[in-house]
C-alpha cells in the first residue's frame, strides 16, 4: 500500500530561522506532490504544489522535488510565529484519479 | 476562506448511534473527497465522487459507513452505528481540474 513518510515528526525553529521539512513516497507511480498547512483547529490549506523535478519558490517558501527518489522537501526561510502549524505532504498521480495520499505531518513550532 | 461548507462542525454521539455529516463542495469543482483525520493527525481516504458517481472508496465491508453525493443536494457521510474508534475529524474536500484540493473546516465527531 502506498505510503507517504514525513520527517521530522516535529521541529522547533527560532523566529527568523530556516525550517526544512522532508517527504518521501513509496509509490513509483506518483506524479506530483502537494504541501498543505494546517493550523490547530483549522482545515488544511494548500501551500505549494510541485510536478516537475527541481525547485519552485514562492515568497519565503521553497519546494524541491527529486522524482527519481520520490523525495520532496519544503523550506521556509525567515520563519514567523504564524508559521507554527502542522505541515502535511500529499502525493498523487493521474493513475489514481487524483486521490491524494497524505503523510502524517510535521509539527512545526516557531519560537519567538 | 474555504468555500467548501461542512455541517455540523461538531457532533457528539453515543456508541451505536447514527452520525451524519454534510458537505457542500465548491461550485465548479468536479470531484469531492472525504477523509478521516484521527487524533494522531493520520489521514485516511474514505471515498470520492465525480458527478454523483463513486470513483474510489475504501473497503467498507464493515458496512457502517455510507456516503452519497446527489445532484442539487449536499454530499453526505453517514456512520450507521458509531464506535469509539470513529472519533475523528471528517474532512470534505473538492478538487479543481488542476488537482488542487480545497478542504472544508471539517466535522469533529466524538463518540462517547
Amino acid at each position: 500500500q502506498q505510503k507517504v513518510q514525513q520527517s521530522p515528526e516535529s521541529l522547533i525553529v527560532p523566529e527568523g530561522g530556516m525550517a526544512s521539512l522532508n517527504c518521501t513516497s513509496s509509490d513509483r507511480n506518483v506524479d506530483y506532490f502537494w504541501w498543505y498547512r494546517q493550523h490547530s483547529g483549522k482545515s488544511p490549506k494548500m501551500l505549494m504544489s510541485i510536478f516537475s523535478n527541481g525547485e519552485k519558490e514562492e515568497g519565503r517558501f521553497t519546494v524541491h522535488l527529486n522524482k527519481a527518489s520520490l523525495h520532496t522537501s519544503l523550506h521556509i526561510r525567515d520563519s514567523q510565529p504564524s508559521d507554527s502549524a502542522l505541515y502535511l505532504c500529499a502525493a498523487g498521480g493521474n493513475y489514481n484519479q487524483g486521490k491524494l495520499i497524505f503523510g502524517q505531518g510535521t509539527k512545526l513550532s516557531i519560537k519567538p | 476562506n474555504s468555500k467548501v461548507i461542512q455541517t455540523p462542525r461538531y457532533l457528539v454521539k453515543g456508541q451505536g448511534q447514527k452520525a451524519k455529516m454534510r458537505c457542500i463542495p465548491e461550485k465548479g469543482h468536479p470531484v469531492v473527497f472525504w477523509y478521516q483525520q484521527n487524533k494522531n493527525n493520520e489521514f485516511k481516504f474514505l471515498i470520492n465522487f465525480q458527478n454523483q458517481e463513486v470513483l474510489q472508496q475504501i473497503d467498507m465491508t464493515e458496512k457502517r459507513f455510507s456516503a452519497e453525493c446527489p445532484s442539487n443536494s449536499p454530499c453526505s457521510l453517514e456512520i450507521q452505528s458509531s464506535e469509539a474508534g470513529d472519533s475523528a475529524l471528517y474532512l470534505c474536500a473538492s478538487r479543481t481540474n488542476t488537482g488542487q484540493l480545497y478542504f472544508g473546516e471539517g466535522s469533529k465527531l466524538t463518540v462517547l
